[in-house]
């Protein structure tokens, strides 16, 4: 059974770095093919994809947000670590993390919502 | 960057046929992903590569994908099936994934 659970600060101040931690279970990140992303949905409105990580470490970031974004794992601990700097009010999202593997997203946590607020 | 276009909202009658459009110039050579999100919860995959429904998603939900649209079908729209109904693919490098703008559908 694969689970994916997302944490980190409910509430960061603007100009701050968000840092969120993704803990999977039921797989191995060490499998070829095999991949974890991020995705956030401010309320109410559309899905925005992230950032990816495969497993052999090959990274890819959403353009527009490519200079903000850092994306690690740590295979032994089954983790992936998304990195966010200069918080602003409008990156308030719910932010999730998601199992891809043969194209799509087919496991996701339950979502974390990060507040941005001074 | 890239973007694929949807309805922003479709209704029907229980029993109808819903149908959700998603466009993308690079849909002719990327596969259209469909993303289930009924509200509070995470989004549930309904079709994968274009037409293919993963185990456990009710046959009345089909997809296909023609040029540069891709269509999720609801045949016989059910009450359960009110929800936010997102497309996801990748542009034409297979680099940078996109979600779509999201359609919700109303089943009254």
């Amino acid at each position: 059974q694969i689970t994916l659970k997302e944490s980190g600060p409910t509430l960061v101040k603007p100009t701050q770095t968000l840092t969120l931690t993704c803990t999977f279970s039921g797989f191995s990140l060490s499998t070829s093919g095999v991949g974890v992303g991020w995705i956030r949905q401010p309320p109410g409105k559309a899905l925005e994809w992230l950032a990816l990580i495969y497993w052999n470490d090959d990274k890819r970031y959403s353009p527009s947000l490519k200079s903000r974004l850092t994306i690690t794992k740590d295979t032994s601990k089954n983790q992936v670590v998304l990195t966010m700097t200069n918080m602003d009010p409008v990156d308030t999202a719910t932010y999730y993390c998601a199992h891809r593997a043969r194209g799509s997203y087919n496991y996701w946590g339950q979502g974390t919502l990060v507040t941005v607020s001074s | 960057s890239y973007e694929l276009t949807q309805p922003p909202s479709v209704s029907v009658s229980p029993g109808q046929t819903a149908r959700i459009t998603c466009s993308g110039d690079a849909l002719p050579k990327k596969y259209a992903y469909w993303y289930q999100q009924k509200s509070g919860q995470a989004p549930v995959l309904v079709i994968y590569e274009d037409s293919k429904r993963p185990s456990g998603i009710p046959e009345r939900f089909s997809g296909s994908s023609s040029g540069t649209m891709a269509t999720l079908t609801i045949s016989g729209a059910q009450v359960e099936d009110e929800a936010d109904y997102y497309c996801y693919s990748t542009d034409s490098s297979g680099n940078h994934s996109v979600f779509g703008t999201g359609t919700k559908v109303t089943v009254l």
